[in-house]
């Protein structure tokens, strides 16, 4: 059964970079089947979809933040990254890797979460 | 982008009694709709996909309805573990989008 676990640090300088790593286990991740994405939670609010990465190093990203951000994927290691450059204390959130269906047309629903990791921003 | 609305944000209801929870897209995402359901402190979970397709091992009282811009999520006879917020999601184009949840609480 596939599951995907979140780690990185908890707590970031404003300015600075967050970066979390997502460990995809009892599955490849370079099966084509799939997106791998990220998603935050702001405390106590909704749902924010940030970015996908396909096995082959494809991405997109939300434009809200595509200026400040990088996902990238390691095959070898069954795992998939984020970085996001100069964050503020809006950055604050919990952290969802999530496993995303591939269908023919494009995107299909968020099948398997990350239990999500608390990221705060602060001095 | 398409932005989700849901609505209410939050329904009361007695156990054993029938919820019904809506959503609204700004532009047609044909079926291309999921429901998802958060608990605290727990990632949310797929309950419903392509609209009205239920994940593996979601029970049968839960279903959902619509196309288009118009959607549906019902839970035909509230259990205990039901009350949660339910959060619905287009995967239409991109940038996928959620809309704002709905926080089904006890009554």
């Amino acid at each position: 059964q596939v599951q995907l676990q979140e780690s990185g640090p908890g707590l970031v300088t404003p300015s600075q970079t967050l970066s979390l790593t997502c460990t995809v286990s009892g599955g490849s991740i370079s099966n084509d089947n799939y997106f791998w994405s990220w998603i935050r939670q702001h405390p106590g609010k909704g749902l924010e979809w940030i970015a996908y990465i396909y096995y082959n190093g494809n991405t997109y990203y939300n434009p809200s933040l595509k200026s400040r951000l990088t996902i990238s994927v390691d095959t070898s290691k069954n795992q998939f990254s984020l970085t996001l450059n100069s964050v503020t204390a809006a950055d604050t959130a919990i952290y969802y890797c999530a496993r995303e269906v591939k269908q023919a047309a494009g995107s299909d629903a968020f099948d398997i979460w990350g239990q999500g990791t608390m990221v705060t921003v602060s001095s | 982008e398409i932005v989700m609305t849901q609505s209410p944000a939050t329904l009361s209801v007695s156990p054993g009694e029938r919820a019904t929870l809506s959503c609204r897209a700004s532009q047609s995402v044909n079926n291309n709709l999921a429901w998802y359901q958060q608990k605290p402190g727990q990632a949310p979970r797929l309950l419903i996909y392509g609209a009205s397709t239920r994940a593996t091992g979601i029970p049968a009282r839960f279903s959902g309805s619509g196309s288009g811009t118009e959607f549906t999520l019902s839970v035909s006879s509230l259990q205990s573990e039901d009350f949660a917020v339910y959060y619905c999601q287009h995967y239409n184009n991109l940038p996928l989008t959620f809309g704002g949840g709905t926080k089904v609480e006890i009554k």
